[in-house]
């Protein structure tokens, strides 16, 4: 157990429709990272916050946004849902830059 | 800029040995992570360097040189539960953010 709670573990929606995937970090930690992994694909980085601001962006769609919360959870909204944002979509927390540890993911479907 | 290079697959046979390279480039960097993905699993680390050298871990060991922005992970007497995809990943404590690269899918075959 990484410590990293993200839910729900798996999602189906439709096409068009909005969801929100959560995760709450490690005890302590302060950066949580936002990655989406394709079936048979690397990890790509889509966002980072560090103790509730936006740090990195890497290749984030408009139609996606999140934020990080006083408590240090994270929320990532995927909206306008299309059938190739159907991936695995990890959150990671780290104390700032070390040891990422990751949570076991959200399995989205979009049907 | 910040990149990270490493192959997108190897294959290999049990029992050999097997080297992933990686490349980097980032700035204020801090320290050079390795990761193990099994397929539709989360990442789960493996190893940590932050001076140059060899870190010998069991069967898995990882090298870096922070001159030539370069780290590799070694795994010995490979067995079939090693095929995975194994990433690296650049610490940069300055910009508090940990960057991956896309992962090297290794194959071991019997």
């Amino acid at each position: 157990d990484s410590g990293v709670t993200q839910t729900p573990k798996h999602l189906i929606t439709a096409t068009g429709q909005r969801v929100t995937l959560r995760c709450s970090p490690r005890s302590g930690d302060l950066s949580v990272y936002w990655y989406q992994q394709s079936l048979d694909q690397g990890l790509q980085f889509l966002i980072q916050y560090y103790n509730g601001e936006e740090r990195a962006k890497g290749n984030i769609l408009e139609r996606f946004s999140a934020q990080q919360f006083p408590d240090l959870h994270s929320e990532l909204n995927l909206s306008s849902l299309e059938l190739g944002d159907s991936a695995l979509y990890f959150c990671a927390s780290s104390v700032a830059g070390g040891q990422a540890f990751f949570g076991q993911g959200t399995r989205l479907t979009v049907v | 800029g910040q990149n990270i290079d490493q192959p997108t697959e190897m294959t290999a046979t049990e029992g050999a040995i097997v080297q992933i390279n990686c490349t980097y480039q980032t700035s204020g960097f801090n320290g050079l992570f390795w990761y193990q993905q099994h397929a539709g699993e989360a990442p789960t680390f493996l190893s940590y360097n932050v001076l140059d050298g060899l870190e010998e871990k069991g069967r898995f060991s990882s090298f870096l040189s922070r001159s030539k922005g370069y780290s590799y992970l070694l795994l010995k007497e490979l067995q079939m539960k090693d095929s995975a995809s194994y990433l690296c990943a650049a610490s940069n404590t300055g910009g508090f953010k940990t960057i991956f690269g896309a992962g090297t899918r290794l194959f071991v075959k019997a």
